[in-house]
């Protein structure tokens, strides 16, 4: 089994960054990503870590400590339309590869 | 990019009728799709997983009678609810596996299904 962990909820500036935290356990550890949820929509694919370290993809960005079962991530430059759920999944080698995800964070940008 | 579409959109029965949901990857081939079910405000919870050619795995506590999964191509799945309920009413999502592409999977749209 897993238990992946994210905040809540998050409310943020316009213009501002700010960081979504992720922690996980699992037994077969076989990647994280992060997906981003608008109401009533299918999640869309955000990024992808395997290895420990920061992947940037423009104004996102994602990092992995495999060690201590932690991920951010980090958007930059917010815009209204960052508003919405933020999933962090977690991918296990010994089930499948199904991704299994956390509560997810609600997150709010006000002007 | 690879697409799954997920058919229908949204769909509204009476109690004890049973309602089937498409899922459809259109440029790949997916031996895995998986089924997910969210209620509001919560997130994804996988269902089950569906392998083509072979019975589905389901997760604990979800009924395989009730939700029955076909996966008979490498392009299609289906879930279908049986004698559906009200405390069935959620919004299911499909998702697929690109045999060549492993590091992510692809969603479909989802369907909204709400019992009477």
């Amino acid at each position: 089994g897993q238990n992946i962990d994210q905040p809540t909820e998050m409310t943020a500036t316009e213009g501002a960054i700010v960081q979504i935290n992720c922690t996980y356990q699992t037994s077969g550890f076989n990647g994280l990503f992060w997906y981003q949820q608008h109401a009533g929509e299918a999640p869309t694919f955000l990024s992808y870590n395997v290895l420990d370290g920061l992947e940037e993809k423009g104004r996102f960005s994602s990092f992995l400590s495999r060690s201590k079962g932690y991920s951010y991530l980090l958007l930059k430059e917010l815009q209204m339309k960052d508003s919405a759920s933020y999933l962090c999944a977690v991918r296990d080698g010994d089930s499948g590869y199904a991704l299994n995800f956390g509560k997810g964070t609600s997150l709010l940008v006000t002007p | 990019g690879a697409v799954v579409s997920q058919h229908p959109s949204w769909v509204i029965c009476k109690s004890g009728t049973s309602v089937k949901i498409e899922c459809r990857s259109l440029d790949f081939q997916a031996t895995t799709m998986f089924w997910y079910r969210q209620f509001p405000k919560q997130s994804l919870m996988l269902m089950a997983t569906s392998n083509e050619g072979s019975k589905a795995t389901y997760e604990q506590g979800v009924e395989k009678d009730k939700f029955l999964i076909n996966h008979a191509s490498l392009t299609l799945s289906t879930l279908t609810v049986t004698s559906a309920h009200p405390e069935d009413s959620s919004f299911y999502i499909c998702s697929a596996r690109d045999n060549w592409r492993n590091e992510k999977l692809f969603f479909g749209s989802g369907t909204q299904l709400s019992v009477l």
